[in-house]
């Protein structure tokens, strides 16, 4: 079957920095996305990676290991307004979207 | 990033009743459209996979015949819940996506459904 694991909850204070992992199982691969979700609001797009490295957008970076079946969204400097859930999804060779349960992120002062 | 809208916002409805959901893209052409839903505290459920000028496809377990896709053009889908019950009471999204490119998928703001 095909899955999408990342941690439940994280915990961080404020201009700090933290790492949320994504291990994924899928029939093929075409990306791997990141999207940000506050409660009660859809989802906003965050980052796509489908190339093995680093990818870097402001204080958010993306990650990338094909080979492993790992990502991992970085979070530098902190603010509370990024508490939020942040959503791991995988697009397969079919093109469809396979979400993760996302990582409830909770900002602390 | 493109901008994809929704309507209405909220929804609160009798039980029985059908209600329409509008998703549109705004500043491009999505030929393929999808419909989403969310229970509190809950992962992204993906109902449909809305296509132009034919018809959608259901996710397994989803009625089609109780939650109706059309998508009649190039920039809007609706979706209908027909004969709404209590328990269709959800957050129901709609994305697009951007037909070239890396194959992104934008979200509209959603819809919140109380069925009473």
């Amino acid at each position: 079957g095909q899955n999408i694991d990342q941690p439940t909850e994280m915990t961080a204070t404020e201009g700090a920095i933290v790492q949320i992992n994504c291990t994924y199982q899928t029939s093929g691969f075409n990306g791997l996305f990141w999207y940000q979700q506050h409660a009660g609001e859809a989802p906003t797009f965050l980052s796509y990676n489908v190339l093995d490295g680093l990818e870097e957008k402001g204080r958010f970076s993306s990650f990338l290991s094909r080979s492993k079946g790992y990502s991992y969204l970085l979070l530098k400097e902190l603010q509370m307004k990024d508490s939020a859930s942040y959503l791991c999804a995988v697009m397969d060779s079919n093109y469809q979207l396979i979400w993760g349960a996302g990582t409830k992120l909770i900002i602390k002062p | 990033g493109a901008v994809v809208s929704q309507h209405p916002s909220w929804v609160i409805c009798k039980s029985g009743t059908s209600v329409k959901i509008e998703c549109r893209s705004l500043d491009f052409q999505a030929t393929t459209m999808f419909w989403y839903r969310q229970f509190p505290k809950q992962s992204l459920m993906l109902m449909a996979t809305s296509n132009e000028g034919s018809k959608a496809t259901y996710e397994q377990g989803v009625e089609k015949d109780k939650f109706l896709i059309n998508h009649a053009s190039l920039t809007l889908s609706t979706l209908t819940v027909t004969s709404a019950h209590p328990e269709d009471s959800s957050f129901y999204i709609c994305s697009a996506r951007i037909p070239t490119g890396q194959e992104t998928q934008y979200f509209g703001p959603g819809t919140r459904l109380l069925v009473l």
